[in-house]
This record gives structure tokens, sequence and C-alpha cells, in this order.
């Protein structure tokens, strides 16, 4: 059973700081990466994908992938409220299908 | 922007009845799918559906449930005698491209409950 992991949190931080979420994976022959936020209720929506170990940065959003340790990673800077959602870690590896395995999920509450 | 829609937004039904979900994929994509959520659990893989034909499969995709494209827009998910435990967050995805490099994108999904 493949498998991806979080913790469930809540991760709570204070406005303007950075939140730090990880995730991690079992599948060795995992290729893309993919971080959504959800909010109650809502669909997964895409925040950031990876597919290269190092950094990748988008505006306040920073993904780091070490495919070694199998471990993925979001860092939220300059953490707002309406940041305070669900972050879904998700998995791809192209030997089981396209399907995306989920984590769990780490809930984030931004406190002004 | 493109997006993924999903109908009904909600759905009621009786336990056995059969239910159909409907999605319209972003017009340029070639690969969907239907993902699940039960209330406070993980999203979970259904199936995945690519020139016409399932492409993959979970454990949970059982015979009660079909997918199908009748036709260029639609991709519908049917659950043929619905239990109290197919209650859950149904959600369509699609991408452009099979070989993992390729972004899902999610549609709003469908909130089925069964009485």
């Amino acid at each position: 059973q493949k498998e991806v992991e979080q913790n469930s949190g809540p991760l709570s931080v204070p406005e303007g700081a950075i939140a730090s979420l990880n995730c991690t994976y079992s599948d060795r022959g995992s290729q893309s990466f993919f971080w959504y936020r959800q909010y109650s209720g809502k669909s997964p929506e895409l925040i950031m994908s990876i597919y290269s170990n190092g950094d990748k940065e988008d505006g306040r959003f920073t993904a780091q992938l070490n495919k070694a340790s199998q471990y993925v990673s979001l860092l939220i800077r300059d953490s707002q409220p309406s940041d305070s959602a669900t972050y879904l870690c998700a998995v791809n590896a192209p030997a089981a299908g396209n399907k995306l395995t989920f984590g769990g999920g780490t809930r984030v509450l931004v406190k002004p | 922007e493109p997006e993924v829609t999903q109908t009904p937004s909600h759905q009621v039904t009786q336990m056995g009845q059969e239910v159909i979900l409907r999605c319209v994929p972003i017009s340029n994509h070639l690969y969907f799918y239907w993902y699940r959520q039960i209330l406070g659990q993980k999203v979970e893989f259904l199936v995945s559906f690519y020139n016409n034909e399932i492409s993959e499969k979970s454990e949970i995709f059982d015979d009660q449930f079909s997918v199908e494209r009748p036709d260029g827009s639609n991709f519908t998910l049917k659950i043929r005698s619905t239990k109290l435990e197919d209650s859950a967050m149904y959600f369509c995805a699609s991408s452009s491209d099979r070989v993992g490099t390729d972004t899902q994108y999610f549609g709003p999904g469908t909130r089925l409950t069964v009485l």
C-alpha cells in the first residue's frame, strides 16, 4: 500500500509568520508532487507542483523536494488569515497509473 | 480560466437507488478521474478514464460503479445501488497528460447523501 503521510495539525501560526508543512511518501517511484489547498466543504485547489529535487518558489509559497529522503514540504511566507485551510500533499507515481495518492492533510490556522 | 464543472452540487438519495453524477472536464483535457472524500477522511482515487475506456480503478470501484463519456463533453459516474457508506463528496478531475508530470484540476464536487 503506497502511503502519503502528513501531520494532521492544527498548525497554528500568527499572521505574518512562516508556516512549514511536511509530507513523506513511501513509493520511491513517485515522480510528481503536488500541494493542494482545501477549504472546508470545498474541492482541492492546486497551489504548487514540483518534480525535481530542490526548491520551487511561487509567490508566498515555496515547495521543497528531497527524493532521497522521500520528503516534500511547503512553506507559506507572510501567512494571512485567508491561508487558514487544510493543505493536502498528493503524489503521482507513473508505475501506479496517473492516480494521485493523497495524504490526510495538515490543517493550518492563521491567527490575526 | 477553464475549469471543471460538476452537477448536481448536492444529491440526496435513498439507499438502493441509482445515482448519476455529472462532470464537464476542461475542454482540451484527455484524462478524466473520479475521487471521493468521506467526511473527515482522505481524498481517495476511484477511477481514471482515457480514450473512452477505464485506464485504472481502485478497490473501491466495484461492480456498483461505472463511468461513461456519453458525448464529447460530459463524464459521468453512476452508482447502481447506493449504500449508506457511499455518502461522501465526489470530485471529478481532469488533466491533459498521462505522463505524470501534469496537473489534475478538480471540480467543485458533488455531495452525495444516502439515507
